[in-house]
């Protein structure tokens, strides 16, 4: 079956970067792009981004621009995010999904990073 | 970007009771294709976000039809007949006609 595995909770301090992971499977991983999403309580969902897994292209929000760096690992059909010059703005749980519009048919169960001193 | 938004923000709803929930959006979500791509999801408390209904009202795999989406250009309805427990959580619209995708901000659903 489908499964999106993310990586466990982060706390970083400010200024610091975070990399967190999605490994996918169930499928095969390059006919799929993968999406990530932002979740805060205040700023409900937000689209960060998606990276081509065949290719390693990608596409940014524009408000996520230089804060987010999409890569991917094909042989080990994994998609990672780092978040740098971390603040705390960027405490949230992060979401990645299967397909390239963040509203795809799968997702991963979301990794918690707290941003604190 | 685009702006989606939802009402209500809650609803208090009896199991067996049906209810809706709408969605509008600052711009139509009619893509070049022809197609709409607005989408709506649940969020059931403690779980990640789950695709119910896509292009308006095609259901996603698995989602039972007591739920129902409707709508088109700007105005856009989900509709749940005969709610049950399992519905309960946070629904939310996306639109994914326009880049960046956009989401509304959620309308809780809970038990009266």
């Amino acid at each position: 079956q489908v499964q999106l595995q993310q990586s466990g909770a982060e706390l970083a301090k400010p200024g610091s970067s975070v990399k967190i992971s999605c490994k996918a499977s169930g499928y095969t991983f390059t006919s799929y792009y993968i999406s990530w999403i932002k979740q805060t309580t205040g700023q409900g969902l937000e689209y960060i981004g998606y990276i081509n897994t065949g290719s390693g292209g990608t596409n940014y929000n524009e408000k996520f621009k230089g804060k987010a760096t999409l890569t991917v690992d094909k042989s080990s059909s994994t998609a990672f995010m780092q978040l740098s010059s971390l603040t705390p703005d960027d405490s949230a749980v992060y979401y990645c999904a299967r397909g390239r519009t963040g509203s795809g048919d799968y997702w991963g169960q979301g990794v918690m990073v707290t941003v604190s001193s | 970007d685009v702006v989606m938004t939802q009402t209500p923000p809650s609803l208090s709803v009896a199991i067996g009771q049906s209810v809706s929930i709408s969605c509008k959006s600052s711009q139509s979500l009619v893509y070049s294709d022809g197609k709409t791509y607005l989408h709506w999801l649940l969020q059931s408390p403690g779980r990640s976000p789950k695709r119910l209904i896509y292009q308006v009202s095609n259901l996603g795999s698995g989602v039972p039809d007591r739920f129902s989406g409707t709508g088109s250009q700007k105005d856009f309805t989900l509709k749940i007949s005969r709610v049950e427990a399992e519905d309960l959580g946070v629904y939310y619209c996306a639109q994914t006609t326009h880049f960046p995708p956009t989401f509304g901000g959620g309308t809780k659903l809970e038990l009266k």
